[in-house]
């Protein structure tokens, strides 16, 4: 069965600091993997998606992901946070042709202006 | 509608009581999702329709829990004798066909809380 370990539950940081969030999963086949976002008060929304190709994705609001095949990670990066992104963060997975999309527990971020 | 619409936001009952959860999917979304998220979880895979059909439904918990789409468009998750470990927020989401199984349009969900 596929898993998601998210390792931090909440971070805090200052507007302007550089962020990642570490996401590992466990599968044996391929994979597509995701982050969703929910802001306060919002429903989940999709940041960004890794199908194929590059491993290293960008998505909305200057987030990108990095996919490390050999440490089966996916983490969450943006060099530098503002208030706004202060959210929710769930990275999931699914394999290849799976309808079912495996989250993680989430990592609440908090940005202090 | 312009997004996934659940009714009701929020739902208090009793154990051992039915319950039904709506969800309007987003016009011409022929995939539909039911998710469940406990507090302090992410949200657990629960059913999957495409069209009017369950194509995979083994994330239900158990027999108290059903869900129909019977026109391929409005789903309705239904719940028996409710327990209080059913409480949570239930999540819908829809894509447009079942190439975009991950890139799912969520609702803002239903809390159910059974006391």
């Amino acid at each position: 069965a596929q898993s998601v370990s998210q390792h931090n539950h909440h971070v805090i940081l200052s507007e302007a600091a550089s962020l990642e969030l570490g996401c590992n999963y466990s599968y044996g086949g391929t994979v597509n993997l995701f982050w969703y976002v929910q802001y306060p008060g919002q429903h989940l929304q999709l940041l960004l998606k890794y199908f194929s190709g590059d491993p290293l994705v960008k998505g909305i609001k200057g987030f990108e992901a990095e996919f490390i095949k050999s440490k089966f990670s996916f983490n969450l990066r943006k060099p530098s946070v503002q208030w706004s992104d202060t959210a929710e963060y769930f990275c999931a997975v699914n394999g290849a042709g799976s309808y079912q999309l495996t989250f993680g527990k989430g990592t609440k971020l908090s940005v202090i202006p | 509608g312009a997004g996934v619409s659940q009714t009701p936001s929020n739902k208090v009952t009793e154990k051992g009581k039915y319950v039904e959860l709506r969800c309007d999917p987003i016009s011409g979304h022929t995939a539909l999702y039911w998710y469940r998220q406990s507090l302090g979880q992410g949200p657990e895979f629960l059913i999957y329709f495409q069209g009017t059909g369950a194509a995979d439904d083994s994330g239900l918990p158990n027999d108290r829990f059903f869900a129909v789409r019977p026109e391929g468009s409005v789903s309705t998750l239904k719940i028996q004798r409710t327990e209080r470990g059913d409480s949570a927020v239930y999540l819908c989401a829809s894509s447009r066909d079942i190439s975009n199984t991950g890139e799912l349009f969520f609702g803002e969900g239903s809390r159910l809380t059974v006391l």
